[in-house]
């Protein structure tokens, strides 16, 4: 299997434009989650997906951000409108049953300028 | 608040060395522990997965050890090469949605 895969790899956009980042995880995997990484604030869950359901958005910082899961094999994390302080590594990980060990993809590195 | 701590933030060791790099958290109450590798610009390489049953688990050079009661897990690596020079991240996760809080990491070097 090709691990967790993440695109684009970088990406940057100008302050107000939409930004899409997506993932796909490893094929079996029933859990998904999106991490985000900051040099103040290091690793944070964003939004966990169990069997393609949202079960915890709690750490999504605000409604400029939404995340889906249409099917098992792909996700999307949205953010509109992009601001300057949401520029960081957006991370994917899948698991193949609660409790396993998580596989992360290569991350999406975003800079809203 | 469950939290994760990992200290030291930084550490430098010659090459050959054996060292121990330090994860507490603050719930004990855990579900299981994992530690991660993070190579700079790259994505996080899972190292070690200990479930709240284990006390440790060991793959090649590494072991890492749970202690449930006293908060803490370790990792150990055994004659330190420069190519283990990386970022060392500790995961908890304290409920069976494997959703995971991370220390802030320690950043080895391994000199030659």
């Amino acid at each position: 299997d090709a691990g967790v895969i993440q695109s684009p790899r970088h990406e940057v956009t100008e302050m107000g434009q939409e930004v899409t980042l997506r993932c796909k995880p490893i094929s079996g995997h029933n859990s998904l989650f999106w991490y985000r990484q900051t040099m103040m604030r290091g690793l944070e869950l964003l939004i966990y997906f169990n069997n393609n359901v949202p079960i915890d958005d709690s750490g999504m910082p605000e409604d400029r951000f939404s995340a889906k899961m249409p099917n098992a094999s792909f996700s999307t994390l949205k953010i509109q409108p992009s601001e300057p302080r949401d520029s960081a590594v957006y991370f994917c990980a899948s698991s193949f049953v609660t409790g396993a060990e998580a596989f992360f993809g290569q991350g999406t590195r975003l800079t809203v300028v | 608040k469950q939290e994760v701590t990992q200290i030291p933030a930084a550490l430098s060791v010659p090459e050959g060395e054996n060292l121990v790099l330090n994860c507490s958290f603050t719930d004990s109450a855990i579900y299981n522990l994992q530690w991660f590798r993070q190579d700079p610009g790259k994505g996080l390489t899972s190292l070690l997965l200990i479930q709240s049953s284990q006390r440790e688990q060991t793959s090649g050079r590494l072991n890492a050890s749970l202690d449930k009661s006293s908060g803490r897990s370790t990792l150990y690596i055994a004659a330190s090469q420069p190519g283990d020079s990386a970022t060392y991240l500790c995961a908890v996760n304290w409920n069976a949605g494997n959703m995971l809080t991370f220390g802030g990491g320690t950043r080895l070097m391994v000199k030659p």
